[in-house]
This record gives structure tokens, sequence and C-alpha cells, in this order.
């Protein structure tokens, strides 16, 4: 099955810094990798996507590209806000069929904590 | 958007009780949903997941007798943990598969706010 290593946290920055938070995965085949987040006392969200090599998925200032070569999809932002304070899941879906329906089980990384200072 | 809800957001229980969290789709119809377990600042792990109309599938591990899972109707499914202890303490999240997302296309998994599980 997948497994998907992201970067141990908590992550503290100060506002307008720069982000980083790493990801790797293994899978069999090419999974879709993604990027969650949750706010505090909310549900996750889908923050971006990349479904194959090279893609570079995008939304509210953070990216991140999928690299096959080293099986990474590390999540990036130029400049934060104390708004992006939150938990961030990087996960791996590969597709299942039952019944002639495919859908992904998703495999979640152990997720980040950001906090963002003023 | 899609959205997905869950009832309770959170409950108190007694040890040796049950407790039913229900997962509802509330503007598409989920013929899949999946249920999570997430521990405190850790990831979430996938328990089981839940087809319409017939049994659940669960993943290694999971107690299908303690975690008990009905997915009646296309919009909902509920997680019933049975005779509870403190151990099942936990965050119980579901999400629901949105079948007009389709395969490899947007974001086919809609995530509910969660259920907060504490078992005294």
């Amino acid at each position: 099955g997948n497994s998907v290593t992201q970067m141990e946290g908590p992550v503290t920055l100060s506002e307008e810094a720069f982000l980083t938070i790493n990801c790797t995965y293994t899978a069999t085949g090419y999974p879709s990798l993604f990027w969650y987040v949750q706010y505090p006392g909310e549900g996750l969200q889908l923050l971006l996507k990349a479904t194959k090599a090279d893609d570079k998925g995008s939304n509210k200032g953070f990216e991140a590209t999928y690299r096959k070569e080293t099986t990474s999809f590390h999540l990036e932002k130029g400049s934060v806000q104390v708004s992006d304070s939150a938990v961030y899941f990087c996960a791996a879906r590969t597709l299942t069929n039952a019944g002639g329906t495919s859908y992904g089980k998703l495999t979640f990384g152990q997720g980040t904590i950001l906090t963002v200072h003023p | 958007g899609a959205v997905v809800s869950q009832h309770p957001s959170w409950v108190i229980c007694k040890s040796g009780t049950s407790v039913k969290i229900e997962c509802r789709s509330l503007d598409f119809q989920a013929t899949t949903m999946f249920w999570y377990r997430q521990f405190p600042k850790q990831s979430l792990m996938l328990m089981a997941t839940s087809n319409e109309g017939s049994k659940a599938t669960y993943e290694q591990g999971v107690e299908k007798d303690k975690f008990l899972i009905n997915h009646a109707s296309l919009t909902l499914s509920t997680l019933t943990v049975t005779s509870a202890h403190p151990e099942d303490s936990s965050f119980y999240i579901c999400s629901a598969h949105h079948p007009l997302q389709g395969v490899r296309k947007d974001n086919e998994q809609f995530f509910g706010p969660g259920t907060r599980l504490t078992v005294l």
C-alpha cells in the first residue's frame, strides 16, 4: 500500500516568512497527490492537488509540484499570514474499484502544525 | 460545493455504552463514504469504507464488531462504537465520495467536520 511521510512539526513562523513543508511518498503505480488543510475546529479542506508527474498544484498562494524522480510533493508559500495557521496534511490516493465504481482511498501523512505569529 | 455534516460534533459517554455517529452528504448522493480516526497530533487513519447497500470494508486491525457501520441510504452513513472504552476516545471523521467528480478529476472526497468522542 501507499505511505506518506511529512516533515515533523510543529512549525512556527513570523508573518511574511517563507514556508516549506516536506512530503515524500511511496506507492505502487502513480498516485494522485494532495495537500489538505485543517483549521482549528473545522474539517479537512482540499488545498491543492496534482495528478501526474511535473504537475504543479496551487491555491491561495500555496504551491506544490509532483516530483516523480524524488517521490516528493513539498508544500511552499512565499509569504505566510496569521490566517494560514492550521494543520497541513499531505495525502496520496490510488484508485480502487468496487462494483464498477472507481474511488480513491487516501493515505495521509502525520500532519504538520503551522503557527504564524504577527 | 459539496457539504458533509456529522452529528454529534462531540459526545461524552460512560464506559460500556454504545455511541452512534452520523455522517450525511447534504447536497449530493454518496455511494461510498469513508470513516477515519484521528488521534491527537497524529494523522488520519482509515478505519473502513462504507458502501451504500452493502457491507463495509474494514481496514486491517479494525474490529468490525466493535465499530459497526451502516450505509442505509445514499446520503447517510452511521458509525456505532459498541461497548465503548476510554481507549476508543478519539476524533472520528467521515468523508463522502462525490461521484460526479469522477476518476482523476477534482477532489472526489469531501470531509465532515469530525466528532470528538470521550469515553469516561
